[in-house]
């Protein structure tokens, strides 16, 4: 079975500064993406970030990072000197046989 | 840049009737996908179709559910008599991958369906 695990249902940070979510998954697959979704109050998901697990260097997306430790099926998302409109939930999900989402963690960013 | 459009936005309706939820992928895409968020829950997978057919689906995806193709653009998801824990987020998402795996979901903005 898949599963992926988002272990902190809510984060806060000081605006400018840096907040790193956490994401742990599981799968038998082989092969398989990584990604991390924002879903700002409007409820659309959109793309934040995507990682190949067959590729060993962390993906990095302006402010976004990830860093991706795949013996330990760990996927943590880094946000570097956060703004008000990073303020969302952030889902980690993990496409093998199929995408599977976490719970989410709800980011609050304190102006 | 293209997007995944989904109407409509917001729909209303009562207990057993059926719903038609409306989506348009992005042109060149291949695969589809819908997805069910209960409120303050996690999002999950319902279905998954290309070349017009179901290709994979979930144990929420019932008799009650359908999906279309109807045309070359739309990709619809019906629910034939709606119960009230299908109150939900409805994601539209396509991928422009042939394999049906290794590309990235593009989701719509999303459906709110409410059953009274």
């Amino acid at each position: 079975a898949q599963t992926v695990t988002q272990s902190q249902p809510e984060m806060s940070v000081q605006e400018a500064e840096t907040v790193t979510l956490s994401c742990t998954y599981d799968t038998s697959e082989s092969d398989y993406y990584l990604f991390w979704y924002k879903q700002p109050p409007s409820r659309q998901m959109i793309l934040v970030i995507r990682q190949e697990a067959y590729k060993q260097q962390n993906a990095t997306e302006n402010r976004f990072s990830v860093n991706f430790q795949k013996a330990a099926k760990s996927f943590s998302l880094k946000i570097s000197d956060s703004q008000l409109g990073d303020a969302a939930m952030y889902f980690c999900a993990c496409l093998a046989q199929k995408l599977v989402f976490g719970q989410g963690t709800r980011l609050t960013i304190n102006p | 840049e293209p997007e995944v459009t989904q109407t409509p936005s917001h729909q209303v309706t009562q207990m057993g009737q059926e719903v038609i939820l409306r989506c348009v992928p992005i042109s060149n895409h291949l695969y589809f996908y819908w997805y069910r968020q209960i409120l303050g829950q996690k999002v999950e997978f319902l279905v998954s179709f290309y070349n017009n057919e179901i290709s994979e689906k979930s144990e929420i995806f019932d008799d009650q559910f359908s999906v279309e193709r109807p045309d070359g653009s739309n990709f619809t998801l019906k629910i034939r008599s709606t119960k009230l824990e299908d109150s939900a987020m409805y994601f539209c998402a396509s991928i422009r991958s042939r394999s049906g795996r290794w590309d990235t979901q593009y989701f719509g903005p999303g459906t709110r369906l409410t059953v009274l």
